[in-house]
């Protein structure tokens, strides 16, 4: 059964650093990766999707790593911003099946002015 | 903002009530998903429906049943909610081409308390 792991739970930086989230998980026959942003109240955002073909991919302040044999992936956040607190989720998609997509249970970030 | 819409955004229901929860999305998509959200867990797929007409079950399908009606709607219905059922519901739609380039959509959610 995949597993998807998000740590820390939480973290807290200060405005301007650069950041890195991490996302594992434990069976490497995904399809794809995909990392999501939830504000409060809200659903969820897609940032980021990088197929298992894949190493990398940016959008503007964000690069998102991907490495299938050691299963794990960061999120590189890069001169944070007070907009950029919410909590940040991982999802794997399965290779084969009905797409099945698992996912992490998130980092909060809080980005203080 | 157009994309998928979750009706009710709240709602507080008694020990053995019914409801149901209803999704629509003006996509055009062809696959759309319900999930739950609780503290510490992650996201959890509770029924799927890759087409109009067909339904399957996720990985927490037990207290929930789903009507795929047409490609727009797709509820979830509570038959009798217990406070297990106390959580954020999403429903997701997928575009017919997804391969894993295109990203799911996600409504706002349904903040469903049991009491």
């Amino acid at each position: 059964k995949q597993e998807v792991t998000q740590i820390p739970a939480a973290l807290s930086v200060p405005e301007g650093e650069n950041l890195v989230l991490n996302c594992s998980f434990t069976d490497s026959a995904i399809y794809n990766l995909q990392w999501f942003r939830q504000d409060p109240g809200k659903g969820l955002t897609s940032l980021l999707l990088i197929q298992s073909s894949q190493r990398e991919q940016t959008s503007g302040r964000l690069n998102a790593s991907l490495d299938k044999s050691s299963g794990r992936s960061t999120l590189y956040i890069a001169a944070s911003q007070p907009g950029d607190s919410a909590t940040y989720l991982c999802a794997v998609k399965h290779s084969g099946g009905y797409q099945k997509v698992t996912f992490g249970t998130g980092t909060k970030l809080q980005v203080i002015p | 903002n157009a994309g998928v819409t979750q009706t009710p955004k709240f709602q507080v229901l008694k020990t053995g009530q019914s409801m149901t929860l209803q999704c629509a999305q003006d996509m055009n998509h062809n696959s759309m998903y319900w999930y739950r959200q609780d503290p510490g867990m992650g996201l959890r797929l509770i029924y799927y429906s890759a087409s109009e007409g067909t339904t399957d079950k996720g990985e927490v399908p037990n207290g929930y049943n789903v009507s795929r009606l047409n490609k727009r709607e797709f509820s979830l219905r509570l038959e009798s909610a217990a406070p297990s059922q106390t959580s954020v519901y999403f429903c997701a739609a997928v575009p017919p081409e997804f391969s894993g380039v295109v990203p799911l959509h996600f409504g706002n959610g349904t903040r469903l308390t049991v009491t």
